[in-house]
């Protein structure tokens, strides 16, 4: 159970194009989501938070403009990168909690990788 | 501000060595620590949650010790194989929300 997953694992676009990547939860409901951003041999670090049927709240430092986060289902966030350029090349996870268990606990799923060409 | 430090950033072992993976933070206010795995290329793998009110979690070869006061967690690898090469990630959860991750430790078991 608490399966996550993220399509499409990998995408390549070109500069100033905008690119969708969405998070499914697939066996259990989640109103909160969570999305991660990691570069080459680097930690995860959270951009943004996203709760089902509200406005996402950004970490510091993030542009809410350029990463569109959208959580219009219990069961769907998506992260949508516009106007991208070769420096939002990166991996981006994103995890989701289990409102049926009402528990803490974050299940990731396997990991977008985007490259700007 | 929570900072999560790991040490060593990497590490080389022969097939068959216990070992000791290290992670500290800052704030003691916790929630809990969890230990992730994360192979190249993918996602995370949950591997032990400790709560704060805990002291340790183990899973088959796998054993979390967490002494909050000090800011401090390890994680106890025994009988290294090399399926366990991997990138070992520690992450503390701040306000039940936020996880915060160190940079992580990359293991090599060498056959």
């Amino acid at each position: 159970g608490a399966v996550v997953s993220q399509h499409p694992s990998r995408v390549i676009c070109k500069s100033g194009t905008s690119v969708k990547i969405e998070c499914r939860s697939l066996d259990f409901q989640a109103t909160t989501m969570f999305w991660y951003r990691q570069f080459p041999k680097q930690s995860l670090m959270l951009m943004a938070t996203s709760n089902e049927g509200s406005k996402a709240t950004y970490e510091q430092g993030v542009e809410k403009d350029k990463f569109l986060i959208n959580h219009a289902s219990l069961t769907l966030s998506t992260l949508t990168v516009t106007s991208a350029h070769p420096e939002d090349s990166s991996f981006y996870i994103c995890s989701a909690r289990d409102r049926g268990t009402g528990g803490i606990e974050q299940y990731f799923g396997p990991g977008t990788r985007l490259t700007v060409t | 501000k929570q900072e999560v430090t790991q040490i060593p950033a990497a590490l080389s072992v022969p097939e068959g060595e216990n070992l000791v993976l290290n992670c500290s933070f800052t704030d003691s206010a916790i929630y809990n620590l969890q230990w992730f795995r994360q192979d190249p290329g993918k996602g995370l793998t949950s591997l032990l949650l400790i709560q704060s009110s805990q002291r340790e979690q183990t899973s088959g070869r796998l054993n979390a010790s967490l002494d909050k006061s000090s800011g401090r967690s390890t994680l106890y690898i025994a009988a290294s194989q090399p399926g366990d090469s991997a990138t070992y990630l520690c992450a503390v959860l701040q306000g039940a929300q936020k996880l915060v991750f160190g940079q992580g430790t990359r293991l090599t078991i060498n056959p």
